[in-house]
């Protein structure tokens, strides 16, 4: 099974600010990798798509990148909206597999 | 608009089988793939198995021998049995619109459930 390692496992960062969170996949995916939002109580919401492509309804302020094993998430001038946990999903093979979410908390 | 739902027992004893149904709207299970994904309480999603359009199944090798997805395209349902459930397989059961190379991308509500005697 592939692997998936997200960091930080949690993080804190003040509105306005861009954070970034980190996914190591354990051996090349080829960009199949999509990021999801999960906000309190709720089912997660995908963001991104093959590693940069911005799902529909999605703010710009989230970006995608990578390639191979390494990827990440960023998000520009964060917002209160945004305290989340989020998680990675490798789609390259199966079983398809998520990595352990980072929680985003506002400082 | 796009929408699913899961339905199913909420507790299920120790040793016994969970059947869950994922009713869906607004789209063809002709024409899409559905995929169940569970998540224990703070813990990270897994990936269970998944109904493909044209009627094939995958699954979780980790799961395999206990799991089975199945549809009803008439009814648009897809549903998921279980079975010798254990205490670890507690947690949240959603079902999921699963576009393959694009994603995941309409989630049901969940079903929470949980496994005690």
């Amino acid at each position: 099974d592939i692997q998936m390692t997200q960091s930080p496992a949690s993080l804190s960062a003040s509105l306005g600010e861009t954070v970034t969170i980190e996914c190591r996949a354990s051996e090349d995916i080829y960009n199949g990798l999509a990021w999801y939002q999960q906000k309190p109580g709720k089912s997660p919401q995908l963001l991104i798509y093959n590693a940069n492509s911005l799902h529909t309804g999605v703010p710009s302020r989230f970006s995608g990148s990578g390639s191979g094993t390494q990827y990440s998430l960023k998000i520009n001038s964060l917002q209160s909206e945004d305290v989340a946990s989020y998680f990675c999903q490798q789609y390259y093979n199966y079983p398809l597999t998520f990595g352990s979410g980072t929680k985003l908390e506002i400082k | 608009q796009v929408q699913l739902k899961e339905s199913g027992p909420g507790l299920v004893q120790p040793s016994e089988t969970l059947s869950l149904t994922c009713t869906v709207s607004g789209f063809s299970l002709t024409s899409y793939s559905v995929s169940w994904v569970r998540q224990p309480s703070g813990k990270g999603p897994e990936w269970m198995g998944r109904m493909w359009y044209d009627g094939d199944t995958a699954y979780n090798s980790a799961l395999k021998s206990r799991l089975s997805i199945s549809r009803d395209t008439s009814k648009n349902q897809v549903f998921l049995k279980m079975n010798s459930l254990q205490t670890d397989d507690t947690g949240t059961y959603y079902c999921t619109r699963d576009r393959h190379t694009m994603g995941m991308d309409y989630w049901g509500q969940g079903v929470m459930v949980t496994v005690s005697s």
